[in-house]
């Protein structure tokens, strides 16, 4: 059954050190999504992206975060500049058609980024 | 944000008893769902609510689409211990974006 695969699963990163958090979605899905999760808290959406762009972004979704896919497998979120708060479980989610018409988004199975 | 409030917070129950949880908003949502969560996982999908008043059910766990379309509830019969993990509701209005409930832990005692 396919899946969506996210790398690596731990991060340590010192702050005010960039990072790069990997996803490869399910490869027929059109529709990528970066959500976070904060210790003991619940997931907070942060961006979808559809069509090589930003189709929508949360308040939390500031300037030190950028999505990427570079290729026709990997999507990726990038935090360029981390702070300690920035410390959560990132999970990557795709679906193969946008949600307005819902589909099930697919989750992977999180990088737990820790930032000292 | 949006707030979701989901009550319980948490629950301890014995295997083979019912469970009752439900999700708040103060906002209007046009579908509801609601996802499982284990620990060190993504969330998993367990069933999806698109019109007010609307009841769903799969396998033992029901689930209904409020008539005011501000709230949710989620039903699982007959524990087992594999239910063990926390449930959280998640409501759409438009566009990609999902808000989260606050999560209700759920343990099952054999």
């Amino acid at each position: 059954e396919p899946e969506v695969t996210q790398t690596p699963s731990h991060q340590v990163t010192q702050m005010g050190q960039e990072v790069i958090l990997r996803c490869v979605p399910i490869s027929n899905h059109l529709y990528f999504y970066w959500y976070r999760q904060i210790l003991g808290q619940k997931v907070e959406f942060l961006v979808s992206f559809y069509n090589n762009e930003i189709s929508e972004k949360s308040e939390i979704f500031d300037d030190q975060f950028s999505v990427e896919r570079p290729d026709g497998s990997n999507f990726t979120l990038k935090i360029r500049s981390t702070k300690l708060e920035d410390s959560a479980m990132y999970f990557c989610a795709s679906s193969d058609i946008g949600v307005s018409s819902y589909n099930e988004q697919f989750f992977g199975p999180g990088t737990r980024l820790t930032v000292l | 944000g949006q707030q979701l409030n989901q009550s319980p917070q948490s629950m301890f129950i014995q295997e083979g008893e019912d469970v009752s949880m439900n999700c708040t908003s103060s906002s209007i949502f046009n579908t509801w769902l609601w996802y499982k969560q284990d620990p060190g996982e993504g969330p998993v999908l367990l069933i999806a609510l698109y019109k007010a008043g609307e009841l769903t059910s799969n396998g033992r766990l029901t689930a209904q689409f409020g008539i005011t379309r501000k709230d949710s509830f989620l039903n699982i019969s007959a524990s087992i211990p594999s239910d063990v993990g926390i449930y959280f509701c998640a409501g759409h209005r438009h566009g990609n974006q999902f808000y989260f409930g606050t999560g209700t832990s759920l343990t099952v005692i054999p």
